[in-house]
């Protein structure tokens, strides 16, 4: 199975912040790398699919970039509504894995 | 509205049985590959299992292989899992979710299937305990 990690586990930002969270990939997996915003009591929500693709409805503050085994998640100023958890997942393979999630919190 | 509500969940005795169940609308439930994902408390999403829509293909995770069966009824939009043999391990928020099939390989002969998941439902929690 294709492992995927992702850092940080959490971290605290403010308001108007530019945040960056990083996917790493076990193996190359193309640009075959996914992103959700969860937040507590929800379901996931898609933001990104296939990289750098934004999913219809989501805001443009939000960006993905990458290939291969690196990737990337941007919000280019933080919101009230983004303090959640944010998890990669590659569909390179069966089975789908997920990254072990990235919590955004208030400072 | 295009949505998918689960129902099913509760608590069960280990070695028990239950059977989840989706209904979806808003979009064409057949043509979709569909899929379960669970999500055990306070831990990361874990996908369970997924069925085509093309060919009624079903996959699963290693960890439920041989105790949960996949199905669905298109007359009816609906997606159902079959939970047996469950475990203390099988705790968890079980989400329907739809599949959108990105890639397909061949590997030492078996088709392999990526997916990634466009809509969920809310989940339904499912708890193993005596």
């Amino acid at each position: 199975d294709i492992q995927m990690t992702q850092s940080p586990s959490s971290l605290s930002a403010s308001v108007g912040d530019r945040v960056t969270i990083t996917c790493r990939a076990s193996q190359s997996i193309n640009f075959f790398l996914n992103w959700y915003q969860q937040k507590p009591g929800k379901a996931p929500n898609l933001l990104i699919f296939a990289a750098s693709s934004l999913q219809s409805g989501v805001p443009s503050r939000f960006s993905g970039s990458g290939s291969g085994t690196d990737f990337t998640l941007t919000i280019s100023s933080l919101e009230s509504e983004d303090f959640a958890t944010y998890y990669c997942q590659q569909s390179y393979n069966a089975p789908p894995t997920f990254g072990g999630g990235t919590k955004v919190e208030i400072k | 509205e295009v949505q998918l509500l689960e129902s099913g969940g509760g608590l069960v005795q280990p070695g028990g049985s239950l059977r989840l169940s989706c209904a979806a609308s808003g979009f064409i439930f057949s043509n979709s590959d569909m899929s379960w994902v669970r999500q055990a408390p306070g831990k990361g999403l874990e996908w369970v299992s997924t069925i085509s829509g093309s060919d009624g293909g079903k996959f699963y995770a290693d960890s439920v292989k041989g105790r949960f069966t996949i199905s669905r009824d298109n007359s009816k939009n609906t997606l159902d899992l079959q939970m047996s043999s469950l475990r203390a391990e099988d705790t968890a928020v079980y989400f329907c979710a739809k599949a959108q099939l990105t890639r397909i390989s061949v590997l030492r002969g078996a088709t392999v299937k990526g997916w990634f998941f466009d809509l969920w439902g809310r989940g339904t929690l499912v708890s193993v305990s005596s």
